[in-house]
């Protein structure tokens, strides 16, 4: 089992530039969950899918941020245009039926300079 | 001004001492909660769990305990060793099927 993926595993841009940070979750797994973790407000839900769709999109901070499961082995989160304040570590999460733990990714650190 | 980061509560102990990790939870509909450790540069890892039907559940060195009349959750890590410094999340799953994380509590291991 590889577990979650992400990648990249750090990313450095520009504010006003397009990120793109991608997982791939557990196979097999239809739940997926994006988290964003700071020092200031800790691990925050952005977003989760089911069976590849938006379930809950309340925690995405505004409108610059999306996310897309265009198929049940991959997700995109995307911030456009990037802002200093968006820099964080952003984590992906599967998991699978029957209330089981959430598997979560090593992360993306994104920072906007 | 400067900005205030969360301050992470830290428990420190000594190697081979007994840990109990706290953690108060917020919604009395959540039927699921889980621990986690996240060691620096890495992803919470799952520790154990517990169903809101049941008040204790042990694992491998570990223990967690429920009280739903508080609210209230709690790790227990048995003879602590080095390799448990981390800091320690617990995560409680609502109905949605959201998982609401607390801020974590840093573990320091005394040698």
């Amino acid at each position: 089992d590889a577990g979650v993926i992400q990648s990249p595993r750090h990313e450095v841009t520009e504010m006003g530039q397009e990120v793109t940070l991608r997982c791939k979750p557990i196979s097999g797994h239809d739940y997926l969950f994006w988290y964003r973790q700071t020092m200031m407000r800790g691990l925050e839900l952005l977003i989760y899918f089911n069976n590849n769709v938006p379930i809950d999109d309340s925690g995405m901070p505004e409108d610059r941020f999306s996310a897309k499961m265009p198929n049940a082995s991959f997700s995109t989160l995307k911030i456009q245009p990037s802002e200093p304040r968006d820099s964080a570590v952003y984590f992906c999460a599967s998991r699978g039926e029957g209330g089981s733990p959430l598997h979560f990714g090593n992360g993306t650190r994104l920072t906007v300079t | 001004g400067e900005s205030v980061g969360l301050h992470l509560p830290t428990l420190s102990v000594q190697e081979g001492d007994n840990s109990i990790i706290n953690c108060a939870y917020s919604n009395s509909a959540s039927d699921y909660f889980i621990w986690y450790k996240q060691e620096s540069g890495k992803g919470p890892q799952f520790i154990i769990d517990i169903r809101s039907n049941m008040d204790k559940r042990q694992g491998q060195r570990v223990t967690v305990l429920l009280n739903k009349t508080v609210k209230h959750l709690s790790l227990q890590i048995a003879a602590t060793q080095p390799g448990d410094s981390a800091v320690y999340f617990c995560a409680e799953k609502m109905p949605s099927y959201k998982y609401i994380f607390g801020t974590g509590t840093r573990l320091k291991v005394l040698a």
